[in-house]
C-alpha cells in the first residue's frame, strides 16, 4: 500500500512569503503529526491532528498552523517566513490516536529553504 | 522534558560486528520507540517498546528497556553496510507525543 506522501519535496521561498505543505497519510490512518528537523534543534514536534481536530501542539509561534481534512489529508502553513524556518518538514501518520501507542510512519519530507 | 539522549553520538564499525546504541531519558514514559533515518530522508519506525516491557526483538534488532534506570538500548547484530544511518530514540510520556533525541550516527564499513 502507498506510504505517506508529502508534496512538494523541495521548496525555495523568500523571507516574508508564506508556504503550504501537504501530506497524504497512509490509507486508513487517522492521526497526522508534523515535525520540523534542523541540524541545530533536531526533530521538533509541531502539531498532531486526529479526525480533523488539532489534538496537540508544540512550542512554535502562531505563524505555524495546520489543518486536517475529512479524508485525513493534512496541510501545514507557515506565514511570514524567516530564514530560521529553513528545515526538513516531516509528516507522520499513525493508525489511531497517539494514545493508543502505535509508532509513526513518516513521509520523505519537504525540504524548505528560505532565502 | 523527557527528550531521550542517545549515546554515542557517532559509531563506526566493520560489517559483521554488532552495534549498540543507548538512550537515556529523565521522566516516566508510556513507551519508547526507535527510528532509523537515511541521509536526511524520512524516518523509519523500527521498534516500539511499552513501559511494562523489558525486551523486544525484530529480526537483527534487539531493544531493551530499563525503566528503573530510565534507559534503553538498541542492538543491531551482524551489521551490514546498508545499516549505515542515523538512529533516534523517541520517548512518549503522558501526552503520548514522541519526543526525539539527537540521534546516533552509525557508519558500517564494508
Amino acid at each position: 500500500k502507498a506510504g505517506v506522501t508529502q508534496t512538494p519535496r523541495y521548496l525555495i521561498k523568500t523571507r516574508g512569503q508564506q508556504v503550504t505543505l501537504s501530506c497524504s497519510p497512509i490509507s486508513g490512518h487517522r492521526s497526522v503529526s508534523w515535525y520540523q528537523q534542523t541540524p541545530g534543534q533536531g526533530l521538533q514536534f509541531l502539531f498532531e491532528y486526529f479526525s480533523e481536530t488539532q489534538r496537540n501542539k508544540g512550542n512554535f509561534p502562531g505563524r505555524f498552523s495546520g489543518r486536517q481534512f475529512s479524508n485525513s489529508r493534512s496541510e501545514m502553513n507557515v506565514s511570514t517566513l524567516e530564514l530560521g524556518d529553513s528545515a526538513l518538514y516531516l509528516c507522520a501518520s499513525s493508525l489511531v490516536h497517539l494514545q493508543e501507542g502505535y509508532g509513526y510512519t513518516f513521509g520523505s519530507g519537504t525540504r524548505l529553504t528560505v532565502v | 522534558s523527557q527528550q531521550g539522549e542517545e549515546d554515542p553520538q557517532a559509531l563506526s564499525i566493520q560489517e559483521g560486528e554488532n552495534a549498540t546504541m543507548n538512550c537515556s531519558y529523565k521522566t516516566s514514559i508510556n513507551n519508547l520507540q526507535w527510528y532509523r533515518q537515511n541521509s536526511g530522508r524520512g524516518l523509519v519506525h523500527l521498534i516500539l517498546i511499552r513501559s511494562n516491557e523489558r525486551e523486544k526483538h525484530s529480526g537483527r534488532l534487539r531493544v531493551t528497556l530499563d525503566t528503573s534506570k530510565k534507559s534503553s538500548s538498541l542492538l543491531i547484530t551482524a551489521s551490514r553496510a546498508a545499516d549505515t544511518a542515523s538512529y533516534f530514540c523517541a520517548t512518549a510520556g503522558g501526552s503520548y507525543i514522541p519526543t526525539f533525541g539527537r540521534g546516533t550516527s552509525l557508519i558500517v564499513h564494508p
